[in-house]
């Protein structure tokens, strides 16, 4: 069964450093989404990505963040210059159409210090 | 604007015990989607359900069934006879069916423990 992928599965940063994040989604899926999730708290909505170009963004996303899809099958967040509240679980999601279920990938654990 | 409660943060049972857990949503959507994903110790988020507004219908997967309730804005999850694999952080969510917004917008979530 086709799954998201995530890499890497843990991430140490220093406070300021760049970091990027990267998700395979599912092959024939069209709508990407990121996500975080606070140590303990509940699971936030980040970013909403189709056909080249942000669809929908949360107060959350600010300058500091940025998504791509360099090629045809990754899916990249990056954060710019990491915050010590940075640290999160961040997952990634897709979906084929947007009405459809999102399903997500296994997660990136940062911890900037 | 779109809120999802889920009042129960923690609840420990002994397995084969049945467990009720409670979501209640909020929106002025009139359609909408209705999730529950289950996160268990290793982290993942794993999609159990999705139900549409209009299907107020019941379903049972197994062990697990759900109750919808558009009356009360509800959206329970009951497991039957738990077992130790069900021990997870489980997040009732929420999304519009139409309209500009794609987002999930999810519970705090609710840790179930079952104990053998």
């Amino acid at each position: 069964e086709p799954e998201v992928t995530q890499t890497p599965s843990h991430q140490v940063t220093q406070m300021g450093q760049e970091v990027i994040l990267r998700c395979v989604p599912i092959s024939n899926h069209l709508y990407f989404y990121w996500y975080r999730q606070i140590l303990g708290q509940k699971v936030e909505f980040l970013v909403s990505f189709y056909n080249n170009e942000i669809s929908e963004k949360s107060e959350i996303f600010d300058d500091q963040f940025s998504v791509e899809r360099p090629d045809g099958s990754n899916f990249t967040l990056k954060i710019r210059s990491t915050k010590l509240e940075d640290s999160a679980m961040y997952f990634c999601a897709s979906s084929r159409t947007r009405q459809e279920t999102q399903y997500f990938g296994p997660g990136t654990r940062l911890l900037v210090l | 604007a779109q809120k999802v409660t889920q009042a129960q943060t923690e609840i420990s049972v002994v397995e084969k015990e049945d467990v009720t857990l409670d979501c209640v949503y909020e929106t002025r959507d009139t359609t909408y989607y209705l999730f529950w994903y289950k996160q268990p110790p290793s982290g993942e988020l794993v999609f159990l359900i999705r139900r549409n507004s209009f299907d107020e219908q019941n379903e049972i997967s197994g062990r697990y069934s759900w109750n919808f309730q558009k009356s009360t804005s509800s959206f329970n999850f009951t497991i039957t006879a738990s077992q130790v694999v069900d021990s997870a952080v489980y997040f009732c969510a929420l999304s519009p069916s139409q309209g500009g917004s794609e987002k999930l917008v999810f519970g705090k979530g609710m840790k179930l423990t079952v104990n053998p």
